[in-house]
């Protein structure tokens, strides 16, 4: 079974901080992914990752950064987290050969309340 | 830009048929997914149409009308455990990159 995990289940940070979240995937997936949940609004695509040192801006990626430095490892950065930043966040897997039909392998999401 | 439009909830009862809509409105349409979440769970894949038509998986069933921009996961045997929120997802090509665009989810609920 793919198997993805996230660094926390549930943080709680102040304003201005600087936060890490941390997904790590153990299928050899290349393709990563971050999306943030809020009520309402659904998943919204944050950045994604095709490989190793690859990156692309998602549809809400003002405020974050992300690096992928092992295929494994897709973390996304807060670079100072603000008020609006408290979110469910979900990281997500796929291989390739699964992209065409979107299977994608998400893990149990970090809820994240800045304060 | 994208737009997907779902209902926001459904009620149905234990062993009935529930069919959950899906419109969207995008370029570059590629193809359409489903996903069940649980209250505190990670969205688990469902199904995947590209093409016109039905496809079946067990007890649940995925529709698309390309033509239609519309599209429908069917739930039949209804249990209580498939009270779940359930996501569209569209696929599409834009920019040079594949991109997925999730609709805002309907929450069913599956009574006795």
């Amino acid at each position: 079974d793919v198997k993805v995990t996230q660094s926390s289940r549930y943080l709680v940070k102040r304003t201005g901080e600087k936060v890490f979240l941390e997904c790590v995937q153990d299928m050899d997936h290349e393709n990563m992914f971050w999306y943030r949940q809020d009520p309402g609004l659904g998943l919204r695509l944050i950045y994604f990752s095709y490989d190793v040192k690859m990156k692309e801006k998602g549809d809400i990626p003002e405020g974050y950064s992300v690096s992928r430095e092992k295929k494994e490892r897709f973390s996304l950065i807060l670079e100072s987290a603000s008020t609006n930043q408290t979110s469910m966040y979900l990281c997500a897997s796929r291989s390739p050969e699964a992209a065409s039909t979107d299977t994608q392998y998400f893990g149990p999401g970090t809820r994240l309340t800045v304060l | 830009g994208q737009s997907l439009e779902q209902p926001s909830e459904v009620t149905a009862v234990e062993g009935a048929i529930v069919q959950i809509n899906c419109t969207y409105q995008t370029s570059g349409f590629y193809g359409l997914s489903w996903y069940q979440q649980h209250d505190g769970g990670a969205p688990t894949f469902l199904s995947y149409n590209a093409l016109d038509g039905l496809e079946e998986t067990g007890r649940f069933s995925s529709f698309l009308s390309r033509s239609d921009s519309y599209g429908y996961l069917l739930l039949q045997e209804l249990q209580m455990k498939d009270s779940a929120s359930y996501f569209c997802a569209v696929r599409s090509y834009s920019g040079g990159y594949q991109k997925v665009t999730f609709g805002t989810g309907t929450k069913l609920q599956v009574i006795p």
